[in-house]
């Protein structure tokens, strides 16, 4: 079974500074997907940005960007100029390849508790 | 355009209760995935449903959980003799079939046993 680890409960940042959040995985498969969701107080999930793990190259959103390491199974997401609205729970989800049952489920993180200090 | 419901918003019940929670998927939408989310926890995967038949149900935490899906689209959960450790918020999902799959949730329930 899949297993995604976020070690960072809480984190702060600066407004306009930059903050990595940290997630590791563990797999045994070569062909999957990772996801960055972000939960506000409204509980409503948003998906951030998402990689699949066949790409190299890191993905990209705006002000959002990932650095993948799939042989150190590491995935972090990089917010640049933060802004108040960026406050939220992030988590980071592992899906596996689609199966011949269709898309598989999602496997979370413990998410990490983004502020942002005006 | 719509995304995807879920009702109630907010559930009270009395352990004991039975209660049932409602996800209406985005129209089109063949795949749904209901997610459990308690304090401080990240979300766990409950059942899966490709259309209306249920090929992962792995998750469901015990035989006191049931769920349905109707006509490929509404799906509700089921939750007999509720107990307190059942209390949590209810996220509901549902995805196209394509590569990605992206999963697009609703704003939960959260049921709270008292």
């Amino acid at each position: 079974a899949q297993t995604v680890t976020q070690s960072q409960p809480e984190m702060s940042v600066q407004e306009a500074e930059t903050v990595t959040l940290s997630c590791t995985y563990d797999t045994s498969e070569s062909d999957y997907y990772l996801f960055w969701y972000k939960q506000p107080p409204s509980r409503q999930m948003i998906l951030v940005i998402r990689q699949e793990a066949y790409k190299q190259q890191n993905a990209t959103e705006n002000r959002f960007s990932v650095n993948f390491q799939k042989a150190a199974k590491s995935f972090s997401l990089k917010i640049s100029d933060s802004q108040l609205g960026d406050a939220a729970m992030y988590f980071c989800a592992y899906r596996s390849a689609p199966s011949n049952f269709g898309n598989e489920k999602l496997t979370f993180g413990t998410g990490t508790r983004l502020t942002i200090i005006p | 355009g719509a995304g995807v419901s879920q009702s109630p918003s907010n559930k009270v019940t009395e352990k004991g209760k039975d209660v049932e929670l409602r996800c209406d998927p985005i129209s089109g939408h063949t795949a749904l995935y209901w997610y459990r989310q308690s304090l401080g926890q990240g979300l766990e995967f409950l059942i899966y449903f490709q259309g209306n038949s249920a090929p992962d149900k792995s998750g469901l935490p015990s035989d006191r959980f049931s769920a349905e899906r109707t006509g490929g689209s509404v799906s509700t959960l089921t939750i007999q003799r509720t107990q307190q450790e059942d209390s949590a918020v209810y996220l509901c999902a549902s995805s196209i079939d394509d590569q990605f799959g992206e999963q697009y949730f609703g704003p939960g329930t959260r049921l709270t046993v008292t």
